[in-house]
């Protein structure tokens, strides 16, 4: 079956790190995006991606960036982490047809 | 910011019930979905209403969506313990899988209480 994956799953770093967080989708979906999820915020849009070579801001896009190589994977990277970084990253990949997003389990991310 | 805002922010139901969540949002949209979180799990997708449509069902779920008022309602009907997590309603401004169109409220936590 199709799915998206996430990786790592738990990441504790230190503030000024560069961190990588991996998203991977065997959808063969053009569309993927980033998301942040925190107590209070809902979620809220980072980065997506519209297809290979394809990135653009989202709400809460500043301290993040993406790359998109494939159509399977969409890096998120944080340049230089920051304790209001600290959240649950949530990667998500959209259906041609309706917009229906699939969701990955996402990643805990704790910066010290 | 949040197009969307779900209303209750939290409820907590005897099982067998119904449950009835609320979304509003302000701007005119393309299609508004429903997605349910279980604890430390990613969203998962459970409906889409298009704006050109006024009531979906699916399984127990039932959407309907009033434009004229901006709002949409998700019902659960006999409710059961593994409902219990949080619903979120999303709005598309765009057709298809645009992205800048889908903007997610800050959710509705259920409880079923057994």
């Amino acid at each position: 079956d199709a799915e998206i994956t996430q990786s790592p799953r738990h990441k504790i770093t230190e503030t000024g790190r560069q961190v990588t967080l991996a998203c991977h989708q065997t959808w063969n979906h053009n569309n993927m995006f980033w998301y942040r999820q925190d107590l209070g915020h809902g979620l809220r849009l980072i980065h997506y991606s519209y297809g290979v070579q394809d990135t653009n801001k989202g709400e809460v896009s500043d301290g993040y960036s993406v790359s998109r190589s494939n159509t399977e994977d969409l890096p998120l990277t944080l340049e230089s982490a920051a304790s209001s970084q600290t959240s649950v990253y949530f990667c998500a990949s959209s259906d041609p047809t309706s917009g229906a997003l699939s969701f990955g389990p996402g990643t805990r991310l704790t910066v010290l | 910011s949040q197009q969307g805002e779900e209303d209750p922010q939290a409820l907590s139901i005897q099982e067998g019930e119904n449950a009835t969540m609320n979304c509003s949002y302000k701007t005119s949209i393309n299609n508004l979905q429903w997605y349910r979180q279980n604890s430390g799990r990613g969203l998962v997708h459970l409906i889409l209403i298009r704006s050109n449509e006024r009531e979906k069902h699916s399984g127990r779920l039932r959407v309907t969506l009033d434009t004229s008022k901006k709002s949409s309602s998700l019902l659960i009907t006999a409710s059961r313990a593994a409902d219990t997590a949080s619903y979120f309603c999303a709005t598309g401004a765009n057709s298809g899988g645009g992205a800048d169109g889908l903007t997610f409220g800050k959710g509705t936590h259920l409880i079923i209480q057994p």
